[in-house]
């Protein structure tokens, strides 16, 4: 079976731009979480979607957004692109959005550079 | 609100050597408690998890994690390590607040030398 699958792998965009990162959870999952994760740091959470409604959302700027599609697969996007944005992004899925079904599931990642 | 600390940011141990990996957390309620491990450009890989019971918990690779309450620990043990096990290990501690979601510590890279 499939595992979470992120795409891009690896991105670059210019500072002010707009990026669009995209994840797709294990079959039967229906939560999906958003982390960044910068050089050198643990992951920090973005945002929470289950069923998709937001269920959690991180100490982000607006500037930040996603959502989930009825497949499940979600959206993260940012907008006004800074240098302090560039990180590896990761997307994790679960079956539900709460803790008793389990633990979350991660893809590898979409690695931005900012430039 | 929640934390976790892990003070070790590098750690060095001789393939075969013992290893214990140091996890502190901060968190009001009964906290569920998670160990990743990240090889370079890799995404996260549970390790194992404490959720209820047994505060002492197997993981994969040969991995235990032993739940000490009093001192708020998590730490993480593995009595041979392999030279594969060099990674990044992150502690983590999964919140009631919104869902499921973690709060990582910043990580403690492990390297392993022959």
């Amino acid at each position: 079976d499939a595992g979470v699958t992120q795409s891009p792998t690896h991105l670059i965009k210019t500072r002010g731009q707009h990026v669009t990162l995209r994840c797709s959870p294990i079959s039967g999952h229906k939560s999906v979480s958003w982390y960044q994760q910068v050089l050198g740091q643990g992951p920090q959470f973005i945002f929470q979607y289950y069923e998709k409604e937001e269920r959690g959302r991180g100490n982000f700027p607006d500037r930040f957004s996603a959502r989930q599609f009825p497949n499940y697969s979600s959206e993260l996007n940012v907008n006004a692109l800074l240098l302090g944005d560039s990180a590896l992004y990761l997307c994790a899925s679960s079956l539900r959005g709460v803790w008793v079904t389990g633990e979350l599931f991660f893809g590898e990642g979409s690695r931005l550079t900012v430039l | 609100a929640q934390s976790v600390t892990q003070p070790d940011i590098h750690i060095t141990v001789s393939e075969g050597a013992s290893l214990e990996l140091r996890c502190n957390y901060s968190y009001g309620a009964t906290p569920y408690l998670f160990w990743y491990v990240q090889s370079p450009g890799q995404g996260l890989q549970l390790l194992l998890k404490y959720f209820s019971g047994d505060t002492l918990v197997q993981g994969i690779k040969g991995f235990e994690a032993e739940f000490k309450r009093s001192q708020s620990s998590f730490n993480l043990r593995k009595p041979s390590v392999h030279w594969s096990d060099a990674a990044e290990y992150f502690c983590a501690v999964g919140t009631m607040e919104y869902g499921n979601k973690l709060v990582f510590g910043a990580g403690t890279i492990l390297r392993v030398k022959s």
